[in-house]
This record gives C-alpha cells, structure tokens and sequence, in this order.
C-alpha cells in the first residue's frame, strides 16, 4: 500500500522568499500525485496534480512540483511567496489507477511580513 | 457555483451520544466522499457513494458509523455512539463522473467528544 510522507509539519517563510514543501511517497505501482491546500476555515483545495506526461506541473498561482520517480518525491516550490499562501498544503498519492488518495500529515506554510 | 455544503460546521457532544452530518455536493456531481481528518493526521476515506450507491466502504467503523445517499444527491454521516477517538473533522467531497480526480472539499464539521 501506498504512503506519503511530509517531513516537514510546520515551515516559516517571509514574504518574498522562495519556499519548498517536501514530499516523499513510497509505492511498488506507478503513481497518480496532488498538493492539496487549505487556508484558514476552508475546505481543501487541489493545488496541482501529476497525472501522467511532463513531470512539472505547475498551478495557476506560481507554485510548482516537479515528480521525480528514481527519488519517489513530488516536492512543492514558490519562487516567492504571499502573504496569502500562508495555509495548509497537503501532499498525496493514489496508485494503479485508483483516484483515492492517500494523503500526508499536511505541512503548515507560514509566511511573515 | 456553489461549493460543497456540510452541516453543522461544530459540533460538541458526550461519549456514548449519537451524532450526523449532513453534506450537499455540488450539483451534478455524481461522486460523493466522507473523510475523517484527526488532529495533525491528513484525511482519510471513511466511504464512497456513485450516486446512491456505496462504491467503498471499506474504511467506514461499521460497528457504529453509518451513512446514506437516499436519493443521490445529499448525504449523511452517523455515529452512534461516539467515542472519545471519533473527536476530528468530517469533510465531505465530490466529483464528477468524468473527472473523479479532482474532487471538491466541503469546509468540513468539527466534532469534539467529550
């Protein structure tokens, strides 16, 4: 069975800086991958997802992950970040074909004025 | 267009007492999820409905959690009864038939047993 890991659960950031949120997942079958997000008092949002085809994917608000499979990670970055990305980001995985996805622990992205 | 709707957004209730969630996807969307997230965990899938019926429930503590999609639209999540580790958030979900990858997330209920 799949599994996600986000060894990161908390990454303080200022404004402007670029950012990275890790994510590793371990599985024997090709992979399906998603960044979900939830800001303060919302439901989740799908952020970006790694279906099949170019390995970078990219959102409409500047973040990007790129699906390294000999490194099995799916990692988030920002050039620069907001204010407004301050949230919640949650990696996960579906796999051989399955759309249920296995998510991480979540990371909380803090981003200081 | 109107998001996924749940209901009540809290709720705080005794161990042994029974509680529901009610849950109204967005329209047309045929795929219906329940999750449960506990504190510093990510969601995880307790069932699926394609339209009134139950694709997966596999996850779902059947001993004293139900739930129905009487007439493929709305939902309901039971427990009866509550115990102290069912204390989480209950979010809700759907999708369309022709792209169940991308789900749509209610704001979820938070339910603290006590």
């Amino acid at each position: 069975a799949q599994s996600v890991t986000q060894l990161d659960s908390q990454v303080p950031v200022f404004e402007e800086a670029p950012v990275e949120l890790r994510c590793n997942y371990s599985s024997s079958v090709s992979v399906y991958l998603f960044w979900y997000v939830q800001y303060p008092n919302q439901g989740l949002q799908l952020l970006l997802k790694y279906l099949s085809g170019s390995t970078l994917v990219k959102s409409i608000n500047g973040f990007e992950a790129e699906f390294n499979k000999s490194q099995t990670s799916f990692h988030l970055r920002k050039p620069s970040v907001h204010i407004s990305d301050t949230a919640e980001y949650f990696c996960a995985v579906s796999e051989g074909g399955s759309y249920i996805p296995t998510f991480g622990r979540g990371t909380s992205l803090i981003v200081h004025p | 267009e109107a998001g996924v709707a749940q209901s009540p957004r809290y709720k705080i209730i005794e161990k042994r007492q029974s509680v529901a969630f009610w849950c109204n996807p967005i329209s047309g969307h045929a795929t219906l999820y329940w999750y449960q997230q506990i504190l510093g965990q990510g969601p995880k899938l307790l069932i699926q409905f394609q339209n009134n019926g139950v694709v997966d429930d596999s996850q779902l503590p059947k001993d004293r959690f139900s739930a129905e999609r009487l007439k493929g639209v709305d939902s309901t999540l039971k427990i009866q009864p509550a115990k102290l580790e069912d204390s989480a958030v209950y979010l809700c979900a759907s999708s369309l038939g022709s792209r169940l990858f991308e789900q749509f997330f209610g704001p979820g209920t938070r339910l603290t047993v006590l």
